[in-house]
């Protein structure tokens, strides 16, 4: 198994400019979560879904933020306009059953 | 709402010796708890779960952790550590099956060789 699978690896991109990270979460897997991980604020959920429906996004911080997940093996979360703010690293895990998460690399998010 | 503490923000050992870094959590009803791991510049790794049943929980790498329900407490132990665990650990809970994992803030170990 590859493990869930995040792309990119690094971004770097200019303020106002659109961002979209990607997630494969593990086959077979039937929730997906999207956390983002400062130093000041730990790790924090953004939104997750369950069988590709959107759970709970009330940690998405604002309207500049989506997330999609049109199938069970893609999943994206957008930032638009993106702002110095945004940077951190941006992690998407997988679950099945809801026990246990399998984490991917991580995007790290640098916005200018 | 749920809240995980981890009391030691950043803790200082040498090869060796023990390790005990608390956790301890908010939250009433039956809980899922985890340990994860974040080696320097890597994503997170589960080190060990606990759902139910023995609450002295064995993980990888020699680290084990301890439930005690009447003090919400989950904390995590090695008795000799070493260079290579230097990371950032996390404590989380799970409130029930198909709810996000909570994270506390971590705590950061480095181990001096």
């Amino acid at each position: 198994d590859a493990g869930v699978i995040q792309s990119p690896r690094h971004e770097v991109t200019e303020m106002g400019q659109e961002v979209t990270l990607r997630c494969k979460p593990i086959s077979g897997h039937d929730y997906l979560f999207w956390y983002r991980q400062t130093m000041m604020r730990g790790l924090e959920l953004l939104i997750y879904f369950n069988n590709n429906v959107p759970i709970d996004d009330s940690g998405m911080p604002e309207d500049r933020f989506s997330a999609k997940m049109p199938n069970a093996s893609f999943s994206t979360l957008k930032i638009q306009p993106s702002e110095p703010r945004d940077s951190a690293v941006y992690f998407c895990a997988s679950t099945s059953g809801g026990y246990g998460y399998t984490f991917g690399s991580g995007t790290r998010l640098t916005v200018v | 709402a749920q809240s995980v503490s981890q009391h030691n923000h950043h803790v200082i050992l040498s090869e060796a010796a023990s390790l005990e870094l608390g956790c301890n959590y908010s939250y009433g009803g039956t809980v899922n708890l985890f340990w994860y791991v974040q080696y320097p510049g890597q994503h997170l790794q589960l080190l060990l779960k606990y759902f139910s049943g023995d609450p002295l929980v064995k993980g990888i790498k020699g680290f084990e952790a301890e439930f005690i329900k009447s003090k919400f407490s989950f904390n995590l132990r090695k008795p000799s550590v070493q260079w290579s665990d230097t990371a950032e650990y996390f404590c989380a809970v799970n409130p029930e099956a198909g709810t996000a994992l909570i994270f506390g803030k971590g705590t950061t170990l480095s181990v001096s060789s």
